[in-house]
């Protein structure tokens, strides 16, 4: 079975510069997962979408953030304009509708000079 | 809010085993108790979960307290391999994890 993709795995981009990263998740895992792991923390929630639809957003910084999954499938999440303090893995997580062991990617580390 | 207190670093010799504690005092009766590991430059890898009951596969047991306020994740053999970042998490409403700062468990050869 494959696992969680995610690419690019590194990015470096300047502050005020736009990047996104993008995820697929394991065939049939109605429910995706975006999380922030800034260096040294564990991770954090930041979006869960329900097939397209968002279960919650509440930690998703909405001036600069955003992220959608139009078709239920993959994801894309973006920062527009990026911070110094955005330099962190940005890991996309799956499982089951709404239940059961997430299953994680291999993350995307990003970089803001 | 981690709604978990892990130590936050441990030591272990290769070959014996590794207790791992976690607190989680104000966990709700159906919330449930997972155990994730992330080595260096990875995703988190799941490990074990469990609600009330101690539970055992292949990589590691689980032990809960009666009144589900800690549990102690055990590595029956440890090895150099099993050096990672091990977090305790419990599952809220909606399948939501909270992560907190994890224990380091190094283990020495």
């Amino acid at each position: 079975e494959a696992g969680v993709a995610q690419s690019p795995r590194y990015k470096i981009i300047e502050k005020r510069q736009s990047v996104a990263f993008w995820c697929n998740p394991i065939s049939g895992h109605a429910t995706l997962y975006w999380y922030q792991q800034i260096l040294g923390q564990g991770p954090k929630l930041l979006i869960q979408f329900q097939n397209n639809g968002v279960v919650d957003d509440s930690q998703l910084p909405k001036d600069r953030f955003s992220a959608e999954r139009l078709k239920g499938v993959d994801s894309t999440l973006k920062i527009q304009p990026a911070k110094l303090e955005d330099s962190a893995v940005y890991l996309c997580a799956s499982s089951l509708e709404g239940q059961g062991s997430q299953y994680f990617g291999p993350g995307t580390r990003l970089t803001v000079l | 809010d981690a709604k978990t207190t892990q130590p936050p670093s441990m030591d272990c010799a290769e070959g014996r085993a590794a207790n791992l504690p976690c607190n989680h005092s104000t966990i709700s009766g159906n919330e449930y108790v997972y155990w994730y590991r992330q080595i260096h430059s990875q995703g988190p890898q799941y490990i074990i979960h469990g609600l009330k009951n101690n539970e055992t596969n292949e990589m590691a047991s689980l032990i809960i307290t009666e009144d589900r306020k800690s549990s102690t994740l055990i590595l029956p053999h440890a090895t150099l391999r099993d050096t990672a970042v091990y977090y305790c998490i419990v599952r809220v409403v909606g399948n939501q994890f909270y992560f907190g700062t994890g224990t380091s468990l190094t283990v020495i050869p």
